[in-house]
């Protein structure tokens, strides 16, 4: 699986917008971009994933550059429920392949 | 509630033991995968199955093992345990192999602690 790079922890305050990035410069054109989070104690969860386009769903945007070198999780009201790791991976479309995870980055949510 | 089931939540037990932990995937996935989380070496890949054929490896050490049964609930078998195995064990499943893109469900995990 190719590498992305993340931030190792973002502040945000309760209610306000997050954009989370996530650089992958040696993405190939076969690479979903996909997008987890891991609250305390709990498994990760899915978050949302894409391709090319950007992508919404009912927990977050996914904004994807038009050369698909680096991406943003945008969270349109934060709270405090949101404060976790967030993990961008990227997973290979042409064949099998499992998650890969890193670091991520840790959300914190101010009251 | 992501519908991945794993039992037990906690495990205690002394080196060299040998442990089995459960995973019921979510009705209607037919892949399931095995992550190990600890502290120093965040979440690793072990071992994933599909319809009950091994299909890909991690780092799994040759201590432990896996399997998934033919109504696709999958266990890991974990034997001669040393400290360094206590950890987060997360079982995934998703609906294929991957090339969709398709997500993978996390359990919550079991918390094996070696003593």
């Amino acid at each position: 699986d190719a590498k992305t790079t993340q931030p190792n922890s973002m502040e945000s305050n309760e209610e306000e917008p997050v954009h989370l990035p996530c650089n992958h410069s040696t993405i190939s054109g076969t690479d979903y971009i996909h997008w987890y989070r891991q609250l305390p104690s709990q498994g990760p969860e899915y978050v949302i994933h894409g391709l090319t386009s950007n992508v919404n769903n009912r927990m977050a945007s996914l904004a994807i550059a038009e050369d698909r070198k680096s991406s943003t999780l945008i969270l349109h009201r934060a709270t405090l429920r949101d404060a976790a790791v967030y993990y961008c991976i990227l997973r290979d479309s042409s064949g099998y392949s499992t998650l890969t995870f890193g670091k991520g980055t840790m959300l914190l949510v101010s009251p | 509630d992501s519908g991945v089931t794993q039992t037990p939540k906690h495990l205690i037990t002394a080196t060299g033991q040998r442990v089995t932990l459960r995973c019921s995937p979510r009705s209607g996935d037919l892949s399931v995968y095995w992550y190990q989380q600890s502290l120093d070496q965040g979440l690793q890949f072990l071992i994933q199955y599909y319809n009950g054929e091994e299909r890909a490896k991690g780092n799994i050490l040759e201590r432990f093992s896996a399997q998934q049964f033919p109504d696709l609930h999958s266990e890991l078998n974990l034997s001669s345990l040393e400290l360094g195995d206590s950890a987060l064990y997360f079982c995934a499943s998703s609906v294929d192999l991957g090339p969709s893109g398709s997500p993978l469900h996390f359990g919550n995990g079991t918390r094996l602690t070696v003593t």
